[in-house]
């Protein structure tokens, strides 16, 4: 069974700072992998999404990279902001596991100091 | 153009009783997915629905039910409701479906089962 894991679990950095979200996955059979961000007692808004023969994809400030070989991806983000404070998901589809079942990652805390 | 709709937003059961939870996805969308959230399991998939057919589906036992109408709009069901099923439920919508492409998630509808 995939299992992906979110690390670090939290992480508080000061505005301005760079930074990156890590997100391994056990099976290399993957389709995609998305990355969202869930506010709390909100849904999820997807950021980005790669599909498994694309290395990166880039909205703005965010920046995801996918090397399905080794499990992993990496969310950076630029210039963090308060307003980037949230909880950043990842998820992959496995190309076996049928439609939209995707196997998600605990999650990282963030929050961006003003 | 609107969102995923998800009602009612929040709702509290006491056990052994059932709840039905609707979700309307983005306009054109075709593909509906449901999700429960708690802090224990995190997000785990439960069913996909395509086209008014369940193509896909999680691993909940069968008093998760749920079903798709012609106009893609969803409803799940859960009978004899237990404690734990208490959690945040959560529908996405997909143009097609299928391993394809990006998933927009809804606000969810909270549970509690007193």
């Amino acid at each position: 069974k995939q299992e992906v894991t979110q690390i670090p679990a939290a992480l508080s950095v000061p505005e301005g700072e760079n930074l990156v979200l890590n997100c391994s996955f056990t099976d290399s059979a993957i389709y995609n992998l998305q990355w969202f961000r869930q506010d709390p007692g909100k849904g999820l808004t997807s950021l980005l999404l790669i599909q498994s023969s694309q290395r990166e994809q880039t909205s703005g400030r965010l920046n995801a990279s996918l090397d399905k070989s080794s499990g992993r991806s990496t969310l950076y983000i630029a210039a963090s902001q308060p307003g980037d404070s949230a909880t950043y998901l990842c998820a992959v589809e496995g190309d076996q596991t049928g439609a939209n079942n995707l196997f998600f990652g605990t999650g990282t805390r963030l929050t961006v100091i003003p | 153009k609107a969102g995923v709709t998800q009602t009612p937003r929040y709702l509290i059961k006491t056990r052994g009783q059932q709840v039905t939870l609707s979700c309307s996805p983005i306009s054109g969308h075709r593909s509906v997915s449901w999700y429960q959230q708690t802090p224990g399991q995190g997000l785990q998939f439960l069913f996909e629905y395509f086209s008014e057919t369940q193509r896909n589906k999680g691993n909940f036992p069968g008093r998760f039910s749920g079903r798709q109408f012609s106009n893609s709009r969803s409803e799940m069901n859960v009978s004899t409701l237990e404690l734990g099923d208490s959690a945040l439920y959560l529908c996405a919508s997909s143009l097609e479906g299928g391993l394809t492409g990006e998933l927009f998630f809804g606000e969810g509808s909270r549970l509690t089962v007193l």
